[in-house]
């Protein structure tokens, strides 16, 4: 089974309607991630979170909310998605022992905002 | 502002043949550099970390290289393979992080092997 799991892979909507993207993971880290990749602009940090009770803004959070249900659990949702939220989607873990600190990626989420 | 730049945006080469990636950066102070693989529409897979003191670092047919004098690093691929077809990430981590780490990621090479 893959470490970091994340529902749905792909994902086609309208504009102005709620989306969730979920995301599990099995690695026991605390440290979970959302970025968005666009091409030509690489992965773009939305939300980090760094133990259950702790939420932060990346540096494209405007129209993104999440929530850390769980040390496992780290959803993303669009409250009223627009088409320039068309993108793919990432989450990702990270632990905190020692300086080769690897992020581990999920498979990824299409959304397509019509 | 810490940046990282890659070069070349893209890069199509023949099977068999060896390429090299670049990647400058300005981050500081400096922690480490990974280089990723991310096949299309897949998720970024590790293939290298360096840190400061370590200027080389293979993982069978990729090496990375790392001179942080000048702040540049190098991923160098032998006899490529179709397989190798991918983007490819450098991502460079700042000395006690800031806001999420202090992960800088660079926009990526995307490299097309031809058969």
């Amino acid at each position: 089974d893959a470490d970091v799991t994340q529902t749905p892979r792909n994902r086609i909507t309208k504009t102005g309607k709620r989306i969730m993207l979920e995301c599990s993971q099995t690695k026991g880290h605390d440290r979970m991630y959302w970025y968005r990749q666009d091409p030509g602009l690489g992965l773009r940090l939305i939300y980090y979170s760094f133990d259950v009770k702790d939420i932060n803004k990346g540096e494209i959070s405007d129209g993104y909310s999440v929530s850390r249900q769980a040390q496992a659990k780290f959803s993303l949702s669009l409250e009223s998605a627009i088409p320039n939220q068309t993108a793919l989607y990432f989450c990702a873990t990270r632990g905190t022992s020692g300086k080769r600190i690897e992020q581990f990626f999920g498979p990824g989420t299409r959304l397509t905002v019509l | 502002k810490n940046q990282v730049e890659q070069s070349p945006q893209s890069l199509i080469i023949l099977e068999g043949k060896n390429c090299t990636l670049q990647c400058n950066y300005t981050v500081s102070p400096f922690s480490n550099l990974r280089w990723y693989k991310q096949d299309t529409g897949r998720g970024p897979v590790s293939l290298t970390i360096m840190t400061f003191s370590e200027n080389t670092k293979s993982n069978g047919r990729y090496t990375a290289t790392l001179d942080a004098d000048t702040k540049q690093s190098s991923l160098h691929i032998t006899a490529s393979q179709l397989s190798d077809s991918a983007s490819y990430i450098c991502v460079v981590s700042a000395v006690s992080g800031g806001g999420a780490d202090g992960l800088t990621f660079g926009k990526g090479t995307h490299l097309i092997i031809q058969p």
